[in-house]
């Protein structure tokens, strides 16, 4: 159980578009999701909260209007990465709790990796 | 805010024991995670410490010290499969937000 999807697994665009990512919670239903980038060799950088039915949470130096966040169900979460540029090439993480155990595990996706031309 | 330390790199042979060590400093405390993540991979959960003490699940343990912001990954019987990124997190608030150390790379030779 516990399972967390995203999709698409890789993208390649080029500079100015739009990509949207999803992250769906196949078998719980996820109070929190949580958007992370992680650029090569380091951590995971946390971006974003999201909750269903309410705007996201943004960590201190996150664009919000450049990574547009949605949570509309408890299954399905959508980062918009708008006007991609370059430095915006990553690997894109989310996760998802449901709040149901002691501590509240976060169950990660298998990211999206975003290149930017 | 929050901020945790964890070597960069550790290098051991195949059946030997590996010590990951990881210091934080947070305003608060809810407890300290650890995830492992391989090459273009999700983090996967292997353990967490809300209470002082050790915690085994199989070949790895975690163990917590709140009083010295101190924990420990502890890899025993290493398989080559073991390669990979570790990374301890600490919960700091009520909320479920994780912040990550810098993770440890652990390379296994045969």
């Amino acid at each position: 159980g516990a399972v967390v999807s995203q999709h698409p697994s890789w993208v390649i665009c080029k500079s100015g578009t739009s990509v949207k990512i999803e992250c769906r919670s196949l078998d719980f239903q996820a109070t929190t999701m949580f958007w992370y980038r992680q650029f090569p060799k380091q951590s995971l950088m946390l971006m974003a909260t999201s909750n269903e039915g309410s705007k996201a949470t943004y960590e201190q130096g996150v664009e919000k209007d450049k990574f547009l966040i949605n949570h509309a169900s408890l299954t399905l979460s959508t980062l918009t990465v708008t006007s991609a540029h370059p430095e915006d090439s990553s690997f894109y993480i989310c996760s998802a709790t449901s709040g149901s155990s002691s501590y509240n595990e976060q169950f990660f996706g298998p990211g999206t990796r975003l290149t930017v031309l | 805010g929050q901020s945790l330390e964890q070597p960069s790199e550790v290098t051991a042979v195949e059946g030997a024991i590996v010590q990951i060590n990881c210091t934080y400093q947070t305003s608060g405390f809810y407890g300290l995670s650890w995830y492992q993540q391989h090459d273009g991979g999700a983090p996967t959960f292997l353990s967490y410490n809300a209470l002082d003490g050790l915690e085994e699940t199989g070949r790895f343990s975690s163990f917590l010290s709140r009083s010295d912001s101190y924990g420990y990954l502890l890899l025993q019987e290493l398989q080559m499969k073991d390669s990979a990124s570790y990374f301890c997190a600490v919960r700091a608030k009520h909320d479920y937000k994780l912040s990550f150390g810098a993770g440890t790379t652990v390379t296994v030779r045969a």
